[in-house]
């Protein structure tokens, strides 16, 4: 019963580098998204997937972008890394939307420097 | 500018004190209602949620209160214990699937 996978668990960037955080699920959520956690700023959202095949911009998108790759898995690229990106993302999934129960992974700690 | 203000930022309490974190929020679109607990370490875990058709919802030493006219909710844990220092979050939710948290308060419960 893994629930939501996040991998790498921690990685440090020089700024201008490209990387992907990697996420699955085995839950056969149809919803899933990315939140970056800042201190005293709480979870935002960066993108979400309502479905296989569809992505939405959430809160705080721009510097990003996203994979839904088939059911289980979805994916969050930073194409040029920047020190504002240093934070910790998060991946959940939840079942048909954001008013069902949201499952989350246990984070990557990305630093850039 | 976020969507759910969440206050205080940290609150320390003694053991068997009941803690209360507050939320407000100004978009009545907002119609899903959760609580999450994070650990240090661990990622968000749902602790508890509310639907603004009811005032009032309980599971086991949690409440949440909901004031639908006031715009806001606040989430109250009864008997606190050093197990449940932690930091919680509350959310919103629209008919779709933005969901967005507060700034979290970081309880700390003295033995």
């Amino acid at each position: 019963n893994a629930g939501v996978t996040q991998t790498p668990k921690f990685q440090v960037l020089k700024t201008g580098q490209s990387m992907t955080l990697q996420c699955a699920q085995d839950m056969n959520h149809n919803s899933m998204y990315w939140y970056r956690q800042d201190p005293g700023m709480g979870l935002r959202l960066i993108y979400y997937s309502a479905s296989e095949g569809t992505t939405d911009k959430g809160e705080v998108p721009n510097g990003y972008n996203v994979s839904r790759l088939n059911k289980r898995e979805f994916s969050l690229r930073l194409e040029s890394a920047a020190p504002s990106q240093t934070s910790v993302y998060f991946c959940a999934s939840s079942e048909i939307g954001g008013r069902t129960e949201a499952f989350f992974g246990q984070g990557t700690r990305l630093t850039v420097v | 500018q976020q969507q759910v203000k969440q206050s205080p930022q940290s609150l320390i309490v003694q053991k068997g004190g009941i803690p209360i974190i507050n939320c407000a929020y100004e978009n009545t679109a907002f119609d899903y209602f959760p609580w999450y607990q994070q650990f240090p370490g661990k990622g968000p875990a749902l602790l508890i949620a509310i639907r603004p058709d009811v005032s009032e919802k309980k599971e086991g030493r949690f409440t949440i209160s909901f004031n639908k006219s006031a715009k806001q909710f606040s989430l109250h844990i009864m008997d606190s214990q050093p197990g449940d220092s932690a930091t919680y979050f509350c959310a919103a939710a629209y008919n779709n699937n933005d969901m967005r948290f507060g700034a979290g308060t970081r309880l700390t419960v003295k033995p």
